[in-house]
């Protein structure tokens, strides 16, 4: 299958500095990749919607300007935590698709704000 | 929301198939039932996807009910790697900008 990859696998920031998680897919051009947030022992939560060169598209009850989505290239997206908060610790997961039917999954980011 | 309900927790023997059902009562003619498993602090993995009829790869098969209100995802022989919490998720074909929607899943403890 096509590979997603994040960076980092783990984070640990101070309380009221940002984070960036990279998603890349390695072999493939996404056309759309989407971002996760999932707390322990709890399904993923879609956070956003992002499609190559226009503006994310974000769920009922995320803070756009808190979780910041730039999706410059087909096969890179970010996510910006802005003054991340320990409320803000959990798993971060991307994923991406082109034009398959399924989405592959990147490995996750553990962020711990501390 | 998630359009398909799952139980709970399944345990199942090392060596047994590992049979997981999902319901998806509301399914529309255009949507298909895919299979994602997630094994513990791993992003999410594809199994399988279907519409109508039944499908196998080298993973597993998907049985999906005459009247597409149920499926049935088959691990022939389940190993200890198999201990995931298994996605029965529906979602468009048409559009790779379809999100995907995750509800509770099936957490399956495969034995020894």
């Amino acid at each position: 299958g096509a590979v997603v990859s994040q960076h980092p696998s783990r984070v640990i920031c101070k309380s009221g500095t940002s984070v960036k998680i990279e998603c890349r897919s390695l072999d493939f051009q996404a056309t759309t990749m989407f971002w996760y947030r999932q707390f322990p022992k709890q399904s993923l939560m879609l956070m956003a919607t992002s499609n190559e060169g226009s503006k994310a598209t974000y769920e009922q009850g995320v803070e756009k300007d808190k979780f910041l989505i730039n999706h410059a290239s087909l096969t890179l997206s970010t996510l910006t935590v802005t003054s991340a908060h320990p409320e803000d610790s959990s798993f971060y997961i991307c994923s991406a698709t082109a034009d398959r039917p399924e989405a592959f999954f990147g490995q996750g980011t553990r962020l711990t704000v501390v | 929301d998630a359009k398909t309900t799952q139980p709970p927790s399944m345990d199942c023997a090392e060596g047994r198939a590992a049979n997981l059902p999902c319901n998806h009562s509301t399914i529309s003619g255009n949507e298909y039932v895919y299979w994602y498993r997630q094994i513990h602090s791993q992003g999410p993995q594809y199994i399988i996807h279907g519409l109508k009829n039944n499908e196998t790869n080298e993973m597993a098969s998907l049985i999906i009910t005459e009247d597409r209100k149920s499926s049935t995802l088959i691990l022939p022989h389940a190993t200890l790697r198999d201990t995931a919490v298994y996605y029965c998720i529906v979602r468009p074909l048409t559009s790779g900008t379809y999100k995907y929607i995750f509800g509770t899943g099936t957490r399956l403890k495969v034995l020894a």
